[in-house]
């Protein structure tokens, strides 16, 4: 699978947006893009996932540019619940391959 | 609708003690099960898979062992325990439909405590 690339920690001020940005340049054609996130001492929830076009759940938005090198994860008005690690995850879209972890993106939510 | 079940949720063992965590999902038939571990201040590695019943496949040597005796039920294991163990375990399932465009679903995890 595809590495990924996130920014260390970022911050956010409540009610407004997040932008989390991950980087692969190396992604194939037949890969698709995932973000889960892990709040403090729990297991990590699924937040969405896109092959190339833009995709929004209720939960955030998946911007990938036109060259599939990197993404764009919005959550439109964070809160403070919203603090956690955010995982860019890059993987095939067939086959038994694992989901693999890197260090993520700490995204904290200021009042 | 279908729910992961781990337990127990907090684990305190002394070194050299064996380990049972048990995981179970219910909703569903024929899932793909993940155990992973995650030491204090560090990632999420993945230690054991299994895409059906007695199928294990270990993506880490270590100390740790996985069964897989029932289809929804999915068993890490240890005969003694090194402190190295400590960590947070968490078991995720996903769907068994061929493509990996399903996301996982994790369960709540055991913090494993070696003392």
């Amino acid at each position: 699978d595809a590495k990924t690339t996130q920014p260390p920690s970022m911050d956010c001020a409540e009610g407004r947006a997040a932008n989390l940005p991950c980087n692969h340049s190396t992604i194939s054609g037949n890969e698709y893009v995932y973000w889960y996130r892990q709040i403090h001492s729990q297991g990590p929830q699924y937040i969405i996932h896109g092959l190339k076009n833009n995709e929004t759940n209720e939960m955030a938005s998946l911007i990938i540019t036109e060259d599939r090198k990197s993404s764009t994860l919005i959550l439109p008005h964070a809160t403070l619940r919203d603090t956690a690690v955010y995982y860019c995850i890059v993987r095939v879209a067939f086959g038994y391959s694992t989901l693999t972890f890197g260090k993520g993106t700490m995204l904290l939510v200021s009042p | 609708s279908q729910t992961i079940h781990q337990w127990p949720a907090t684990l305190v063992q002394p070194v050299g003690s064996p380990l049972s965590l048990e995981c179970t999902v219910e909703g569903t038939s024929n899932p793909n099960l993940y155990w992973y571990r995650q030491a204090a201040g560090r990632g999420l590695q993945l230690l054991f898979y299994s895409v059906g019943i007695g199928q294990i496949s270990s993506e880490v040597p270590q100390n740790l062992s996985a069964s897989r005796p029932q289809d929804r039920q999915f068993i890490l294991s240890s005969k003694k325990l090194l402190l190295s163990d400590s960590g947070f375990y968490l078991c995720a399932w996903r769907p068994d439909r061929g493509e990996t465009n399903y996301g996982y679903t994790f369960g709540s995890g055991t913090r494993l405590t070696v003392v």
